[in-house]
């Protein structure tokens, strides 16, 4: 099975910061990789798939790239509403464990 | 609007039984392969089970394979999820989830959410 690693479990941050953060898949999975953001007793939202293309309705500042083995979502300038719990998922199965992006 | 709407879940002792349902809305579900997905408290995400849109193919997590069901109703817009044979373990939250659709090509991907049913496994 496909191992999904997700790095930092938590990253504190600021309003306004670039926040990057990184899933590795332990082989690799071309480009199925899909991130989502959930928020405390919410439903996880759709962010990014096939790596790298924005869902509809998502803000710009969310981008993801990678191929392969290495991925990251990248939030350009972090928001009030983006403190949240990060997931990537390699289509269809596997998720990662999270990552939380928490106020500094 | 388009809806998931999760029902179905509660209390159920080890070994038990549970149907979970999941009505759909505002969009042709037929079109759509589908998912649950479970989360166990202050826990990550897992998937559980997927078919596709004609019924034709479903696999499960090897967590649940031999003991869940994963069909759907073309007719009624929903989905379904026989769950026997409970564990502590599969106390969770489940969600159905829509997987996204791209210019007529399936990504595999969620891209609408049910609000989720909590089930809880315990004596």
């Amino acid at each position: 099975d496909i191992q999904m690693t997700q790095s930092p479990s938590t990253l504190s941050a600021s309003v306004g910061d670039r926040v990057t953060i990184t899933c590795r898949a332990s082989q690799s999975i071309s480009s199925w990789l899909a991130w989502y953001q959930q928020k405390p007793g919410k439903a996880p939202k759709l962010l990014i798939y096939k790596a790298s293309s924005l869902e509809s309705g998502v803000p710009s500042r969310f981008s993801g790239s990678g191929s392969g083995t290495e991925f990251t979502l990248t939030i350009s300038s972090l928001q009030p509403d983006d403190f949240a719990t990060y997931y990537c998922q390699q289509y269809p199965w596997t998720f990662g464990q999270g990552t939380k992006v928490e106020i500094k | 609007q388009v809806q998931l709407v999760e029902s179905g879940g509660g209390l159920v002792k080890p070994g038990g039984s549970l149907r979970l349902s999941c009505a759909a809305s505002g969009f042709t579900f037929s079109d759509y392969y589908m998912s649950w997905i479970r989360q166990a408290p202050g826990k990550g995400l897992e998937w559980v089970s997927y078919i596709s849109s004609s019924s034709s193919y479903t696999n499960y997590a090897d967590s649940v394979k031999g003991r869940f069901t994963i069909s759907r109703d073309n007719a009624k817009n929903s989905l379904y999820l026989q769950m026997n044979s409970l564990r502590a373990e599969d106390t969770a939250v489940y969600y159905c989830a829509r997987g996204l659709m791209v210019r007529g090509l399936h990504e595999f991907a969620f891209d609408i959410w049910g609000q989720g049913t909590m089930v809880t496994v315990s004596s």
